[in-house]
Order: C-alpha cells, then sequence, then structure tokens
C-alpha cells in the first residue's frame, strides 16, 4: 500500500545539537511528502512540504529534501531548541488524502 | 478566526453508550478529515467528506458514522462505544485536497472507553 516509515523514537537532545529523523515511504508514483509536527496539548500543523523529487522544504531551521532515488525525505535541523520539543509526522499524499508515519518524539533539553 | 475546533475535549464512555464527537470550522473549507491517533500508529483517518452532504469511509472506518449536513460542521458518531475505540481524536479541514493545501488540524478529542 500507500505507506510512510519513520525511525522510531524517542529521541532525546541536547540544545544546539543536530536532529536528523528519517522518512521512507512506498514509491508508487511521486506523491507529494509532507512533515507536520505536533506540541505538547495540540493538533498537528504543517512544517514543510515538498511536491516533486529534489524539492527541498524548509521553516524554522528545519529542511527536508525529497530524494526520488532512496524514496526518503529525511527531516534534518542543525541546531536544536527546547521549544522544537515536539512529536514529528512523515506524511505522503495517498489520493488526495495523507497517509502517516507512526510519529517520531523529539526531547530537547537545556 | 477560530480555525478548527473541536467538542467536547475530553469524554469518558462505558461500554455500549453513544456520542457525537462535533468539529467546526470556520474557514469555508471544503474538505473535512476524521483522524485517531494511538500510540505508534500515527494517525489514521476514519472517515472525511468532500463537501457539504457527502461522506467517504477511510482507512478504519468501522464503528464510526459520520455527517456533513452544513459545510462547516463534520459530525462523528459512535453509536456502541468499544474499548478499542479509546484514542485520541483529531478533526481536520482543507480548502482543497493533498498535494495542493495545507491539512489544519483542530485540538483533538481524548476519549476513554471502559
Amino acid at each position: 500500500g500507500n505507506s510512510v516509515t519513520q525511525m522510531e523514537g524517542p529521541v532525546t537532545l541536547s540544545e544546539e545539537a543536530f536532529l536528523t529523523i528519517n522518512c521512507t515511504y512506498t514509491a508508487t508514483g511521486y506523491p507529494s511528502l509532507f512533515w507536520y509536527v505536533q506540541y505538547p496539548g495540540e493538533g498537528l500543523q504543517l512544517l514543510l512540504k515538498a511536491t516533486k523529487a529534489d524539492d527541498k522544504g524548509s521553516n524554522k531551521g528545519f529542511e527536508a529534501t525529497y530524494r526520488k532515488e532512496t524514496t526518503s525525505f529525511h527531516l534534518e535541523k542543525g541546531s536544536v531548541q527546547v521549544s522544537d520539543s515536539a512529536v514529528y509526522f512523515c506524511a505522503r499524499e495517498n489520493d488526495y488524502k495523507l497517509s502517516f508515519g507512526a510519529g517520531t518524539t523529539v526531547t530537547v533539553r537545556a | 478566526n477560530a480555525g478548527v475546533t473541536q467538542t467536547p475535549k475530553f469524554r469518558v464512555l462505558k461500554t455500549g453508550q453513544s456520542m457525537t464527537l462535533l468539529c467546526a470550522q470556520d474557514m469555508n473549507h471544503e474538505y473535512m478529515y476524521w483522524y485517531r491517533q494511538d500510540p505508534g500508529m500515527g494517525l489514521r483517518l476514519i472517515h472525511y467528506s468532500v463537501g457539504e452532504g457527502t461522506t467517504a469511509k477511510g482507512e478504519v472506518p468501522d464503528g464510526y458514522n459520520v455527517s456533513r449536513l452544513k459545510k462547516q460542521n463534520f459530525l462523528l458518531g459512535l453509536e456502541s462505544a468499544a474499548p478499542s475505540q479509546t484514542s485520541v481524536y483529531f478533526c481536520a479541514s482543507s480548502y482543497v485536497p493533498a498535494p495542493y493545501n495545507e491539512q489544519f488540524f483542530g485540538p483533538g478529542t481524548r476519549l476513554t472507553v471502559l
């Protein structure tokens, strides 16, 4: 099926550390790819997206590049802050709907 | 704009009871969605609607019904609640579907079925 696999958490980091969250998708066609973020006690909100191969989405210091050859869309941030503590979800377009990964909980310690 | 709101925020039910979750959006969005979020499983689509008066099944529709009588509201019903329906429920809406626009999410409803 049209699925998304992302690295399991939880991930715990110190402030200013480098963050990578791996995400791969099943390669049926060329779906648009998304990262959503869920801060504690809130609903999800779009962090960034990429709609075609080699596109790079970026927002709030986060980046992810659509890699067709490896069917991946890994999320990266060079220097995390305590305020980045959240659950991050990778998602792919699926017939005009979204299919989500399981989510990765990230905790950043001061 | 309030965005997407959900009522109630918390609810505890006994097995066999019924309830309705209300989702409302004030962004004039055509598309609305109901998801459930369970640990380790991400979000799974229950039902969705592509416009007023329409509904369609998602990935996990069994045990739920929905209605979209007004464009701004999308109701999720549980006719006979079961412990397996203990979850956090999120409503979302979008003006046009993925990939052309983002989905806007409500704050969630935490439901416990005893």
